[in-house]
């Protein structure tokens, strides 16, 4: 059975730090890319950030810079260190598992999501 | 980076056919991937590829591409289908985007 069960939200100030993680389990972590997709109260979607099978990385321009995502293959787990956090940052995080299958790329696994808020 | 564009919302009656529309440049390189959400739920992947459907996925939900626009298709529409659906492609800048999400009623 596959598991991502994420850990580390929390509500910080403005200017603060967090680190989500995500432990995975079910399935052989090291041949997926990996992402963090996160959703505003009442909001769509919205993709932050990957890294792949090869450790190549990408992030949203709003996050360039304040986050950094990283992956441990031998502890099959996801990281994003978030920094510099600003309001608009407050969403659910959700960690997704990619298929690198390119063209036809998508998310086949999703963690449950854990809540950042950011506020003063 | 790209964009991906939606209709916020659509209906459709019990039993009948409703597309869903996803427009954006990336689709002209990438397919599409389709995720149904419902409230207080994560995402689920329903169709992805040129026409694939997870195992799980009742087959009344296709998928079809033209140009710069990808299509969602439920034929045959139940009550749980009522969700929010986004779609997804890789872009052309090498990350990735979801469209702003259409919520589907089904009267």
């Amino acid at each position: 059975e596959v598991q991502l069960v994420q850990s580390g939200g929390g509500f910080v100030q403005p200017g603060g730090s967090l680190r989500l993680s995500c432990a995975a389990s079910g399935f052989t972590f090291s041949h997926y890319d990996m992402h963090w997709v996160r959703q505003g109260a009442g909001k769509g979607l919205e993709w932050v950030s990957a890294v792949e099978t090869a450790g190549g990385t990408y992030y949203q321009a709003s996050v360039q810079g304040r986050f950094t995502i990283s992956r441990d293959t031998d502890k099959t787990s996801l990281y994003l260190q978030m920094n510099s956090l600003r309001p608009g940052d407050t969403a659910v995080y959700y960690c997704a598992v990619g298929v690198p299958a390119s063209p036809k790329y998508y998310f086949v696994y999703w963690g449950q999501g854990t809540l950042v808020t950011v506020s003063s | 980076s790209s964009e991906l564009t939606q209709d916020p919302a659509v209906s459709v009656a019990l039993g009948q056919t409703v597309r869903i529309t996803c427009q954006g440049d990336s689709l002209r390189n990438y397919y599409a991937s389709w995720y149904q959400q419902k409230p207080g739920q994560a995402p689920v992947v329903v169709v992805y590829g040129k026409n694939n459907r997870p195992s799980g996925i009742p087959d009344r939900f296709s998928g079809s591409s033209s140009g710069n626009t990808a299509s969602l298709t439920i034929s045959g529409a139940q009550a749980e289908d009522e969700a929010d659906y986004y779609c997804n492609s890789r872009d052309i800048s090498g990350s990735w985007v979801f469209g702003g999400g259409t919520k589907l009623t089904v009267l």
